[in-house]
C-alpha cells in the first residue's frame, strides 16, 4: 500500500464548476498536508499549506483536513481554465529540520473547459 | 528575490553514457536543496537531499549520485544511465523554516534511449 494515494483523473469539469480533489494517506504521524499545482512542463507551485485538522481558505481555493480518517481534500469554486493544471498532495511528519522531505501523491490532473 | 536555475531543460541520452544535470539558487543562502524525479503518470519521489555544503542523504539507492560542491549548487550525477532513469528530474529549495514550502525549478527532461 502506498503512503499517499491519489486519483490521477484526469477530471474534465466546465467553467464556474466546484471542484474537489482528494488525497488518503496511510502513515498516522503525518501533521504537515500541502497542495501543490503543476502546470504541464513546468515545476511544482505550492498552492495551500496546512498543519493538523481543519479547514484553510484561499480566495477560490479551500483545504480540508481529517486527521481521523486520515482524508485530505481541496476544492476549488468557480473554477477557471486557468486552473487547468495537475494537482499534488504532500505530506510530511518532520516538524524540524529537513523541512521539504514530502511524500506526494500520483497528482490529479484537472481540465476547466470554457 | 529568490531563483532556482536548473540546466539542461531537456536531455536525450543513450544508455550507459553519463549524466550531469545541475541546480544553482540565487538571493537566499545556506538553503536545503532537493533533487526529486517525477516518472510518468506518477508523483514526486524524494532522490537526494542537502542540508549543507558536502552533506548529501540519499532516499533511494539507484544509479544516480548527488553533489553539493558550492552552497547554493546542487548536482545530479550518473556514470552510467539506464532505461529506468528516464522521467522530469526537479530541483528544489527550502528555508528550513516552514515545513513543505519548497520551491521548484523549471525542471529537467531526461529520456534515455
Amino acid at each position: 500500500q502506498k503512503e499517499v494515494e491519489q486519483d490521477p483523473g484526469p477530471l474534465s469539469v466546465p467553467e464556474g464548476a466546484i471542484v474537489s480533489l482528494n488525497c488518503t494517506y496511510s502513515n498516522s504521524a503525518f501533521q504537515y498536508f500541502m497542495w501543490y499545482r503543476q502546470y504541464s512542463r513546468k515545476g511544482p507551485e505550492l498552492l495551500m499549506y496546512t498543519y493538523s485538522s481543519g479547514n484553510k481558505e484561499d480566495g477560490r481555493f479551500t483545504a480540508q483536513v481529517d486527521k481521523s480518517s486520515k482524508y485530505i481534500s481541496l476544492f476549488i469554486r468557480d473554477s477557471q481554465p486557468s486552473d487547468s493544471a495537475t494537482y499534488l498532495c504532500a505530506m510530511s511528519a518532520t516538524g524540524s529540520g529537513n523541512t521539504g522531505k514530502l511524500i506526494f501523491g500520483q497528482g490529479t490532473t484537472l481540465q476547466v473547459k470554457p | 528575490s529568490q531563483t532556482i536555475h536548473q540546466w539542461p531543460a531537456t536531455l536525450v541520452q543513450p544508455v550507459g553514457s553519463p549524466l550531469s544535470l545541475e541546480c544553482t539558487v540565487e538571493g537566499t543562502s545556506n538553503p536545503n536543496l532537493y533533487w526529486y524525479r517525477q516518472a510518468a503518470g506518477r508523483g514526486l519521489q524524494l532522490l537526494f537531499y542537502s542540508v549543507g555544503i558536502g552533506q548529501i542523504s540519499s532516499e533511494v539507492p539507484q544509479n544516480l549520485s548527488a553533489s553539493r560542491p558550492q552552497d547554493r549548487q546542487f548536482i545530479l550525477s550518473s556514470k552510467k544511465l539506464l532505461l529506468s532513469d528516464s522521467g522530469f528530474y526537479l530541483c528544489a529549495w527550502s528555508g528550513g523554516r516552514a515545513v513543505g514550502e519548497l520551491f521548484f525549478g523549471e525542471g529537467s527532461r531526461l529520456t534515455v534511449l
